[in-house]
């Protein structure tokens, strides 16, 4: 089944550490976004890539960095620059175009210890 | 500069009744609009889009939703509410390609039994 695949589903960071979000999809998707999502918020996008070896920075990219080496791989690393790094964090893939919905992923829960 | 709005952070019914959720936006030009839900620590499904067709538009499990340029609304209503529609829902507009896109607050659905 084609789909877009988010994990760990829950991590736990020590403070000053780097940590790595996987996320992979099988729709051939050119587009990919990360969006970080606090209790009772709405999403809020951190970086997106609407090609391989090509990203841009979102709303709220800092203490983020990704990269796009492969199509189908878009992981996001949460760097000890991020002061706030508990939260729940959603991959999603398109095609970039409008129109056209994006599919997320179920999600990693971040928490720092 | 696009913008949207979902009038009620809480919407509480009893289950077998109607359900409204209001989104209103702002774009200056013809929008795409999407609804989504999510359930508790779960990623985003899609539920309907508009994409300047038919401006009432059929979702699954039900759900529905009219676009109403002269109100700039695009209300998303169900017959009869289930248990299992209790979520967060997020009404999205986009202007041209996805990484453009606007997420509302959510709204967040209560049915009880």
């Amino acid at each position: 089944d084609g789909g877009i695949t988010q994990s760990p589903k829950y991590l736990f960071r020590k403070e000053g550490q780097n940590v790595t979000l996987s996320c992979e999809q099988n729709l051939n998707h050119d587009a990919m976004y990360w969006y970080r999502q606090d209790p009772g918020q709405g999403l809020r996008l951190i970086y997106y890539s609407q090609i391989v070896n090509d990203f841009q920075k979102g709303d709220i990219a800092e203490g983020y960095s990704v990269s796009r080496e492969k199509k189908e791989s878009f992981p996001l690393t949460v760097t000890s620059a991020q002061k706030n790094p508990t939260a729940f964090y959603l991959c999603a893939s398109s095609s970039p175009s409008k129109y056209t919905e994006a599919f997320f992923g179920q999600g990693t829960r971040l928490t720092v210890v | 500069a696009q913008s949207v709005t979902q009038l009620d952070s809480h919407v509480s019914v009893s289950e077998g009744t109607p359900v409204l959720l209001r989104c209103n936006y702002s774009s200056s030009y013809s929008p795409s609009l999407f609804w989504y839900v999510q359930h508790p620590n779960k990623g985003l499904q899609l539920l309907l889009k508009y994409t300047s067709a038919a401006t009432l538009v059929k979702g699954i499990n039900g759900f529905e939703a009219e676009f109403k340029k002269s109100e700039t609304s695009f209300h998303l209503t169900k017959p009869s509410a289930h248990m299992s529609d209790a979520a967060e829902y997020f009404c999205v507009v986009s202007e041209a390609s996805y990484d453009k896109v606007i997420f509302g607050p959510g709204t967040s659905l209560s049915v009880i039994p």
